[in-house]
């Protein structure tokens, strides 16, 4: 089955460790998202990439970093910069404009939580 | 970016149809209407999307304004699973625009039963 994976579903880290939450696509669309949410708000948008090898910073960058060496893989590590890291994080991808694909796919999020 | 403008929450009967709106008055010529929707602990899910004409699927439909400052993702028989955070977006059309996504903070939709 295509769709977007995240793992793992949980995570817990004390404070001052780096931790790093897997994205994984198969449904090989180009660009890959990185959104964090906390409790009753919206999603804001942390990474995106849109083509292999190149990515730019969205509104809340700021203790966050990633890579894009595969089309399939869009990881996110959270760094011991990130002050407030607990959150529920959701990655998506999305196909080009124009094909049947072009709607984002979300996956099912990671909620990490930091002590 | 173009953003858009949601009531916080909205309330609606079961079985009754529901109308939730988005103002977009800063929308481009090329920009598509999107809606998602979040079901708690959820990722969010792809509704359905327009550029000018009214369009339907399955899951809604959705009425565009004839200056496109405005929609309505209409859902004509609201049942207790469609209780949810919607999002209205705005997405490039041009493939030559940076497809920033970005999402505001959706409306609320309380099912009452």
């Amino acid at each position: 089955d295509g769709g977007i994976t995240q793992s793992p579903k949980y995570l817990f880290r004390k404070e001052g460790q780096n931790v790093t939450l897997s994205c994984e696509q198969n449904l090989n669309h180009d660009a890959m998202y990185w959104y964090r949410q906390d409790p009753g708000q919206g999603l804001r948008l942390i990474y995106y990439s849109q083509i292999v090898n190149d990515f730019q910073k969205g509104d809340i960058a700021e203790g966050y970093s990633v890579s894009r060496e595969k089309k399939e893989s869009f990881p996110l590590t959270v760094t011991s910069a990130q002050k407030n890291p607990t959150a529920f994080y959701l990655c998506a991808s999305r196909g080009r404009p124009g094909q049947n694909n072009y709607e984002q796919y979300f996956g099912p999020g990671t909620r990490l939580t930091v002590t | 970016d173009a953003k858009t403008t949601q009531p916080n929450s909205m309330e609606s009967n079961e079985e009754e149809p529901v109308h939730l709106p988005c103002n977009h008055s800063t929308i481009s010529g090329t920009d598509y209407i999107h809606w998602y929707r979040q079901l708690p602990s959820q990722g969010p899910e792809y509704v359905i999307h327009g550029l000018t004409s009214n369009v339907n699927n399955r899951m809604a439909s959705l009425a565009i304004a004839e200056d496109r400052k405005s929609s309505t993702l209409i859902l004509h028989r609201a049942t207790l699973r469609d209780a949810a955070v919607y999002y209205c977006i705005l997405r490039a059309g041009d493939m030559n625009r940076d497809d920033k996504i970005i999402f505001g903070k959706g409306t609320r939709l309380h099912i009452l039963p």
